[in-house]
């Protein structure tokens, strides 16, 4: 058990819908970090925050969003959903001592429909 | 965006062989990190790496950060059934990144054991 916390685990959904995904970081991490995996591809990093503010994008479509909250939990948004949206979707956290060392929640699966 | 390479892609294995597999890069790096990824979960962390020529343990697990900085190896020994999944690499280039804290990642290495 890494300490991040996904949920929901599945998630189904018609295509042109929104829909939020949740993390919960290690207790103590400030930054996290939120992947997308396709299919038997590999890990393609969308956003990151630190301590509530955003603080590198990467590959992240404008349909999707995210924030951070005081709490430290994050949550990433999906609009307009398509049927390419349909992946595993990671939530990371690090911090400390050791803030390279990203640790990586259970996973959310979307499926559009 | 920027990805490091990884190999082999795939490997498949008698069960008690040796692996190994690396990463490359054309810029150095100061960090070097192994997971794995079991289907449908999230990868795991293995070994990290901070320091040119690091050699690290971790049960049948070793991995090297490369003198020249651009590389990094992860040797698994004996292997066993339950060493199946994916293997990536990911590390941290202040030439990538600067301060930020964003990894880069290889492709991952398919392994498969056939016991």
């Amino acid at each position: 058990d890494s300490g991040v916390t996904q949920t929901p685990k599945h998630l189904i959904t018609a295509t042109g819908q929104r829909v939020t995904l949740r993390c919960s970081p290690r207790s103590g991490d400030l930054s996290v970090y939120w992947y997308q995996q396709s299919l038997d591809q590999g890990l393609q990093f969308l956003i990151q925050y630190y301590n509530g503010e955003e603080r590198a994008k990467g590959n992240i479509l404008e349909r999707f969003s995210a924030q951070q909250f005081p709490d430290l939990h994050s949550e990433l948004n999906l609009s307009s959903l398509e049927l390419g949206d349909s992946a595993l979707y990671f939530c990371a956290s690090s911090g400390g001592r050791g803030d390279y060392e990203q640790y990586f929640g259970p996973g959310t699966r979307l499926t559009v429909t | 965006g920027q990805q490091l390479n990884q190999s082999p892609q795939s490997m498949f294995i008698q069960e008690g062989e040796d692996v190994s597999m690396n990463c490359t890069s054309s810029s150095i790096f100061n960090t070097w990190l192994w997971y794995k990824q079991d289907p449908g979960e999230g990868p795991v962390l293995l070994i990290a790496l901070y320091k040119a020529g690091e050699l690290t343990s971790n049960g049948r697990l070793t991995a090297q950060f490369g003198i020249t900085r651009k590389d990094s190896f992860l040797n698994i020994s004996a292997s066993i059934p339950s060493d199946v999944g994916i293997y990536f690499c990911a590390g941290h280039s202040r030439s990538y990144a600067g301060n930020n804290r964003k990894l880069i990642w290889g492709l991952g290495t398919s392994l498969a054991v056939n016991p």
